[in-house]
Order: C-alpha cells, then structure tokens, then sequence
C-alpha cells in the first residue's frame, strides 16, 4: 500500500530562517502528492498538490515543494519562516483509486 | 462558498453513552469523507461516500461506528457505544471529484470527542 513518512515531528526554525519539512513516499508508481497544513483550533487546509505535472510545485504562502522521484522525496520548503507559520504540517498521497493517506504530520515551531 | 461545517466542535461524554457527528459537505460535493486522529497519532481514513452511498468504508474500527448519508446530502457517524479509546478529533472533508482524481479535499474543522 502507497504511504508517505514525515521525518521529524517537530522542527524549530528561527523567524527568517529557512523552512524545511521532509516528507518521502512509498510507490511503484509516481503517486498524487499533497502538503496541508493545521493551524491551531482549525481544519486542515491544502497548501499545495503535485499530480504529475511540474515537479516543482507551488503552493499559498510562499511555501513550495519538490517531487523528486529518485529520492521518493517531496519535501516542504519556505525560504524565510514567519512567526504565522507556527502549525502542524501534513503529507499525504492519494492511491490510485483510494482517499487520501497522510503522515504522521510535523509541528513547526518559529521562534522570534 | 460555504466550506465544510462540522458540529458539535466539541463533545465530552461517558464511556458507554452514544454520540453522533454531523458534517455538512459543500454543496455539488457528491464524495465525502471522514477521518479521526487518535491523541497526536496520524490522521486515520474511516469511509468514504459517494453521493449517498459507502463507497468505502474500510477504515471503520469497529461495528460501534455506524455512518450514514441519506439523500447524499449531509453525513452523521455515529459511535454507540462510546468507549475511551474513541476519543479524538474526527475530521470531514468533501471533494468534487472521485477517490482517483487529483483535487484535494476540503476539511471540516473536525469535532474534537472526549469520552471519559
């Protein structure tokens, strides 16, 4: 079964540093990829999607990932952190034919 | 557009009593999905619904649990009886497109469940 893991439950980056959150997936075959995030008392909210097209992928809030196949990687980047972006970060890949599976999701913390 | 409401946002009741959730998808959303996160662990799928009907419902822990969506409009899970290890944060979502396609889904803000 496609599954994805998240390396780190928790990461702690300085306001302005550089934001890194790795996430990698099991799959014979290049799966949908999708970032979401969980800000405190809300809903997840999709940050961004890969699905085969660009493999740099672009998402809200300057956040970004890259699907690298070689790597089974799709790891989660922003060049400068914002105290806003405290929150939990979640991976999750879509089977084919099959609801989303997520990660075990990690928690960022910004310190000023 | 409205997204997806989940309610109660909160619900603490005693082992062995029945609770029930509701989640009212957007409107058009014929898939709907629900999923829980136990105390911190991953976000577990429990169904899926097409329209009015399980599509899916592979996740389900137990027959404890018993979700429904007459009219395919909005969905209930029910947990009867309730034990401890249910607690946790139950989460709906809805999407346009089916299980294979590439939409993500758009979550509830989920219903946080305490049984005690």
């Amino acid at each position: 079964a496609q599954s994805v893991t998240q390396l780190g439950s928790h990461v702690s980056v300085s306001e302005g540093a550089l934001v890194l959150l790795r996430c990698n997936y099991s799959s014979s075959v290049p799966p949908y990829l999708f970032w979401y995030v969980q800000y405190p008392n809300q809903g997840l909210q999709l940050l961004l999607k890969y699905t085969s097209a660009a493999t740099l992928v672009k998402g809200i809030n300057g956040f970004e990932a890259e699907f690298k196949k070689s790597e089974t990687s799709f790891h989660l980047t922003k060049p400068s952190a914002h105290m806003s972006d405290a929150a939990e970060y979640f991976c999750a890949v879509r089977p084919g034919g099959r609801a989303l599976t997520f990660g075990s999701g990690t928690r960022l913390q910004v310190q000023p | 557009e409205a997204g997806v409401t989940q309610f109660p946002s909160h619900s603490v009741i005693e082992k062995g009593q029945t609770v029930t959730l509701r989640c009212d998808p957007i409107s058009g959303h014929d898939n709907l999905y629900w999923y829980r996160r136990v105390m911190g662990k991953e976000i577990k799928f429990l169904l899926h619904f097409v329209k009015e009907s399980k599509q899916d419902e592979s996740g389900m822990p137990n027959n404890r649990f018993l979700a429904e969506r007459t009219g395919g409009t909005y969905s209930t899970l029910k947990v009867q009886p309730a034990e401890l290890e249910d607690s946790g944060v139950y989460f709906c979502a809805s999407s346009q497109q089916s299980a294979g396609g590439t939409d993500g889904y758009t979550f509830g803000s989920g219903t946080r469940l305490t049984v005690v």
